[in-house]
């Protein structure tokens, strides 16, 4: 089955310890997201990939840096993960359509200590 | 500033009633709004879009938009236990990106 697979589903780290999260996709979608959700909120996005087009949100700490080495796979990196950057990291895709739904992964829990 | 709203909750059906689930955005530009649901710990799954007015139904849900008043909602009939969650509201300006609401938690009592 086509999906969006996360890796890992769980992450803890130490604060300051750098951090690396995955994210790949069977679909072949164009455009890929990073967004961050803490309890009882919206998810924020970070930054998204429309193929290797990087595009940041003006908010997005420069503590987050993201990789999309190809169409199938995109990193989240941590550089100095801070107490309050603990929170679950949704990996999303979608074509580049009218439509543009997107299509959430599991999510990576982060966990810092 | 873009700006989508959703009662926080929670909204409180019986087993059998009807949930009615509201939205309101500011960017009269939005050209497509979606529904998805997240359960606790878990990540959203997208349960429906609509890009024109009025009504659109898939199943047990109905999506209603009226862009004169910018605003969206999701009516799930039949409520059943399992459709106990988050429910969030996604508008897309037609840049690929989509803002989203901080939800509405729903919970359907057996």
């Amino acid at each position: 089955d086509a999906m969006v697979i996360q890796n890992p589903r769980y992450q803890v780290t130490q604060f300051g310890k750098p951090v690396t999260l995955s994210c790949s996709q069977t679909l072949n979608h164009n455009v890929m997201y990073w967004y961050q959700q803490k309890s009882s909120q919206a998810p924020k996005l970070l930054f998204h990939y429309y193929d290797k087009d990087f595009n940041n949100e003006a908010d997005t700490p420069d503590n987050f840096q993201s990789r999309r080495p190809n169409t199938s796979f995109c990193f989240l990196d941590i550089r100095s993960p801070g107490l309050g950057d603990a929170a679950m990291y949704l990996c999303a895709t979608s074509t580049k359509t009218n439509t543009d739904t997107q299509y959430f992964g599991p999510g990576t829990r982060l966990t810092v200590l | 500033q873009k700006e989508v709203e959703q009662n926080s909750g929670p909204l409180s059906v019986p087993e059998g009633a009807i949930a009615s689930l509201n939205c309101t955005y500011s960017d009269r530009g939005s050209q497509s709004f979606f529904w998805y649901r997240q359960y606790s710990g878990k990540s959203p799954e997208l349960i429906m879009f609509i890009y024109s007015n009025g009504d659109k139904e898939d199943g047990r849900f109905t999506a209603q938009l009226n862009k004169a008043s910018q605003y969206v909602s999701l009516l799930i009939r039949d409520s059943q236990p399992s459709d106990s969650a988050t429910y969030l509201c996604a508008v897309n300006e037609g840049y690929s990106t989509l803002t989203f609401g901080k939800g509405t938690m729903l919970l359907v009592s057996p």
